[in-house]
């Protein structure tokens, strides 16, 4: 089955350590995207790639990082420099300029 | 930049209907998209328009107006399972990605 997958569903860190989301789509999408949301709040953009080794900075990157090393990938890294990482974070992958995105189930990151 | 404006709370009763309305500013226009998310869940797309008008998919439809950067989607028959965040999305034209307004959180009470 076609789809985008996130691991783990529940994260843990203590304060102070790097963490590395998942993100794996087979849909053949170019684009990907990483969200964060915060409890009552929208989506707000870390980072995006519309192709492999290429990705720009969204709303909100500061402390985080990513890769695009394979068109099915797209890592995200939460650094010890993001002062409240405590988030649901969201990935999505679409066709090239295309406003049907579709979600990953989310990654809940819990720092302590 | 791009930038959404949707409220932030709708109430309606089961069987009602509702409207949901965007406004929107964006470097170009690709189109406009509408998403649902219930809670602890992902959003999941609802529908898409680039032109304007009126597009309906079974009981949701979603309109749009470019010249007023304004579009709005459209409940019918509402029923408790429609209690959930719905999201509008932009995307302009370019390398631009696709950015989503801070939702608005839709209740269906009895």
């Amino acid at each position: 089955d076609g789809g985008i997958t996130q691991s783990p569903k529940y994260l843990f860190r203590k304060e102070g350590q790097n963490v590395t989301l998942s993100c794996e789509q087979n849909l053949n999408h170019d684009a990907m995207y990483w969200y964060r949301q915060d409890p009552g709040q929208g989506l707000r953009l870390i980072y995006y790639s519309q192709i492999v080794n290429d990705f720009q900075k969204g709303d909100i990157a500061e402390g985080y990082s990513v890769s695009r090393e394979k068109k099915e990938s797209f890592p995200l890294t939460v650094t010890s420099a993001q002062k409240n990482p405590t988030a649901f974070y969201l990935c999505a992958s679409s066709v090239s300029r295309n406003t049907e995105a579709f979600f990953g189930q989310g990654t809940r990151l819990t720092v302590v | 930049g791009q930038s959404l404006e949707q409220p932030s709370e709708v109430t309606a009763v089961e069987g009602a209907i509702v409207q949901i309305n965007c406004t929107y500013q964006t470097s170009g226009f690709y189109g406009l998209s509408w998403y649902q998310q219930h809670d602890g869940g992902a959003p999941t797309f609802l529908s898409y328009n680039a032109l304007d008008g009126l597009e309906e998919t079974g009981r949701f439809s979603s309109f749009l107006s470019r010249s007023d950067s304004y579009g709005y989607l459209l409940l019918q028959e509402l029923q408790m399972k429609d209690s959930a965040s719905y999201f509008c999305a932009v995307r302009g034209t370019g390398n631009t990605p696709l950015v989503f307004g801070k939702g608005t959180r839709l209740s269906v009470i009895a």
